[in-house]
């Protein structure tokens, strides 16, 4: 079965502690993304990548760190540094070579710091 | 600096009855936009990109530059229509998102 996939669904954290979000995808894509979705502020890009062993800061990079190490994989690691983690988050690829714009979407992994 | 805006977060109207979800962007150069979707337990996906100038399950969307709109549009609203929905903009491979906007369409 084609297509993202994210683990944890669910994801609870101690203040202070690092934790790491799975994506993977079997689609070929070059670009990966991640997202943060908080209510009512839509999806916010935190940072996204078009080649392997390469990446980028979206607009809250902040206390988030990523890696892109092989194609099919982009995974995302909250750090104990990112003052407001809990959230919802979101990974997505994009076919560049296509150039049709779209992104494909996990379901989504929701990270709790209790 | 690129962003995009969806006035309403919420919107509700009756089954039959036409409805417009509104978009608004910024953007300094030739924007690339796009309506995404997420009905309930199902994933967020690609409802209709402008530059195809595709209606997709009835809607359809006009990228109106002057007004530096593109707002989503459907004569005749179904219940099945009840989803989130997302305005975006692409530059340069990224994705800017709105808010979303919640169409709840009552029986």
């Amino acid at each position: 079965d084609g297509g993202i996939t994210q683990s944890p669904k669910y994801l609870f954290r101690k203040e202070g502690q690092n934790v790491t979000l799975s994506c993977e995808q079997n689609l070929n894509h070059d670009a990966m993304y991640w997202y943060r979705q908080d209510p009512g502020q839509g999806l916010r890009l935190i940072y996204y990548s078009q080649i392997v062993n390469d990446f980028q800061k979206g607009d809250i990079a902040e206390g988030y760190s990523v890696s892109r190490e092989k194609k099919e994989s982009f995974p995302l690691t909250v750090t104990s540094a990112q003052k407001n983690p809990t959230a919802f988050y979101l990974c997505a690829s994009s076919n560049l070579a296509a150039n049709t714009g779209e992104l494909f979407f996990g379901e989504g992994s929701r990270l709790t710091v209790l | 600096a690129q962003r995009v805006t969806q006035p309403e977060k919420l919107l509700s109207v009756f089954k039959g009855a036409p409805v417009e979800l509104k978009c608004n962007y910024s953007y300094s150069g030739s924007p690339e936009l796009f309506w995404y979707v997420q009905y309930s337990r199902q994933r967020l996906q690609l409802l209709l990109r402008h530059i195809s100038r595709e209606s997709i399950k009835g809607f359809t969307a006009d990228l109106n530059k002057g007004e530096t709109s593109f707002h989503l549009k459907k004569p005749f609203a179904q219940e099945e229509d009840s989803a989130m929905y997302y305005c975006a903009l692409t530059n340069f491979n990224k994705f800017y998102f709105g808010s979303g906007t919640k169409l709840n369409v009552k029986p």
